[in-house]
């Protein structure tokens, strides 16, 4: 079976200050992709980032960035110069191949203003 | 144009009673996907279709669930003898990759709150 294992349920973070939430995971699939996902208090989920399993750079977009440790099926979100609106649920999900689409259990983030 | 649409967006049902839960997804998008998301977890697969075709089934609890979307469009997910169980938030999601929807973004509904007492 595919899982997918976030061990912080809540991390907060001060305002400007620099936060990483942890994701491992197992698949038997040669072929997947990995997404954090980002579900703010009474809002629709929304894409945060998407890393390609078969490459071996990390994928960045804007204040965010992936620390991928493909042996060792680690999946790591960076928030850099955090902000209030950053405060969510974010959900780490691995996706592809016969076992579909598996999501984390989820680490609430607080931003300290 | 438009984001992922779900209604209602709250259902109290009695236990026992039928509900019909709706998506309307990103007109053109291929791929749809129903999860259930229990209070405090993330969002578990039920099914997904690849435009009417029900390609995954396998995430549906139990018989009592049936999902369609004759259409290729608009779909349903429609709960039998609702259990207080079922409770939870249904979301639906959709997807432009005609590769199934599994690598690329998937774009998200508000979801459904389904209360069954």
């Amino acid at each position: 079976a595919q899982t997918v294992t976030q061990s912080q349920p809540e991390m907060s973070v001060q305002e400007a200050e620099t936060v990483t939430l942890s994701c491992t995971y197992d698949t038997s699939e040669s072929d997947y992709y990995l997404f954090w996902y980002k579900q703010p208090p009474s809002r629709q989920m929304i894409l945060v980032i998407r890393q390609e399993a078969y490459k071996q750079q990390n994928a960045t977009e804007n204040r965010f960035s992936v620390n991928f440790q493909k042996a060792a099926k680690s999946f790591s979100l960076k928030i850099s110069d955090s902000q209030l609106g950053d405060a969510a649920m974010y959900f780490c999900v691995v996706s592809g191949g016969y076992q579909k689409v598996t999501f984390g259990t989820g680490t609430k983030l607080q931003v300290i203003p | 144009g438009a984001g992922v649409s779900q209604s209602p967006r709250y259902k109290v049902a009695k236990r026992g009673q039928d509900v019909a839960l709706r998506c309307d997804p990103i007109s053109g998008h291929v791929s749809l996907f129903w999860y259930q998301q229990a209070l405090g977890q993330g969002p578990e697969f039920l099914t997904y279709f690849q435009n009417e075709a029900q390609l995954d089934k396998s995430g549906l609890p139990s018989d009592r669930f049936f999902a369609e979307r004759p259409e290729g469009s608009v779909s349903t997910l429609k709960i039998q003898r609702t259990q207080q169980e079922d409770s939870a938030v249904y979301l639906c999601a959709s997807s432009i990759d005609l590769s199934g929807g599994l690598y690329n973004e998937q774009f998200f509904g508000p979801g459904t709150r389904l209360t069954v007492l």
